[in-house]
């Protein structure tokens, strides 16, 4: 299997843009979860869902967040408006319902 | 919000044995134990995982205490490819599924 993929590894965009990051979890595997990481508050779980159906959205800084998981294959992070102090690093992981969770490479969000 | 505390970082001589220890006071009896490293520029992977008994991997080794107030990832013996962050989390239940909440996690430095 090739892991947990998300897209694209690097994004820069400006202030007021919107910003779509997209994820496609290992097959097979029923969680998915959004973290975002930053040097000032570590690795933050942002949403997590079960069978493609959102579970907890808590940790969804503002409402300018919304996460999507159309099927079990697919899922995407949406910031709109982008503000520069939503610049982190993204990351994906999946798991097959209560095993170890499976990280992908994560993505480098810059807004300017 | 993270239930584990760990020391912020740790040091290390090469092909020396390390013990990163963790404390969860208040892990309740069907949290499991998951540590989790992260090297630079990486996604966190996923290192080992108990619930009471001592575990032992290819990786590493974790070891738990009675009470289970506590733990400790052993590396027995550190490399250069091992200097990363180690992460001690509790999966815990609810909402009809799990969800693993990060902490600080411990910064190990390996000396050559």
């Amino acid at each position: 299997d090739a892991g947990v993929i998300q897209s694209p590894r690097h994004e820069v965009t400006e202030m007021g843009q919107e910003v779509t990051l997209r994820c496609k979890p290992i097959s097979g595997h029923n969680s998915l979860f959004w973290y975002r990481q930053t040097m000032m508050r570590g690795l933050e779980l942002l949403i997590y869902f079960n069978n493609n159906v959102p579970i907890d959205d808590s940790g969804m800084p503002e409402d300018r967040f919304s996460a999507k998981m159309p099927n079990a294959s697919f899922s995407t992070l949406k910031i709109q408006p982008s503000e520069p102090r939503d610049s982190a690093v993204y990351f994906c992981a999946s798991s097959p319902g209560g095993s170890p969770l499976h990280f992908g490479n994560g993505t480098r969000l810059t807004v300017t | 919000d993270a239930k584990t505390t760990q020391p912020n970082s740790m040091e290390s001589n090469e092909e020396e044995p390390v013990h990163l220890p963790c404390n969860h006071s208040t892990i309740s009896g069907t949290d499991y134990i998951h540590w989790y490293r992260q090297l630079p520029s990486q996604g966190p992977e996923y290192v080992i995982h108990g619930l009471t008994s001592n575990v032992n991997n290819r990786m590493a080794s974790l070891a738990i205490a009675e009470d289970r107030k506590s733990s400790t990832l052993i590396l027995h013996r550190a490399t250069l490819r091992d200097a990363a962050v180690y992460y001690c989390i509790l999966r815990e239940w609810g909402s009809g599924t799990y969800k693993y909440i990060f902490g600080t996690g411990t910064r190990l430095k390996v000396l050559a």
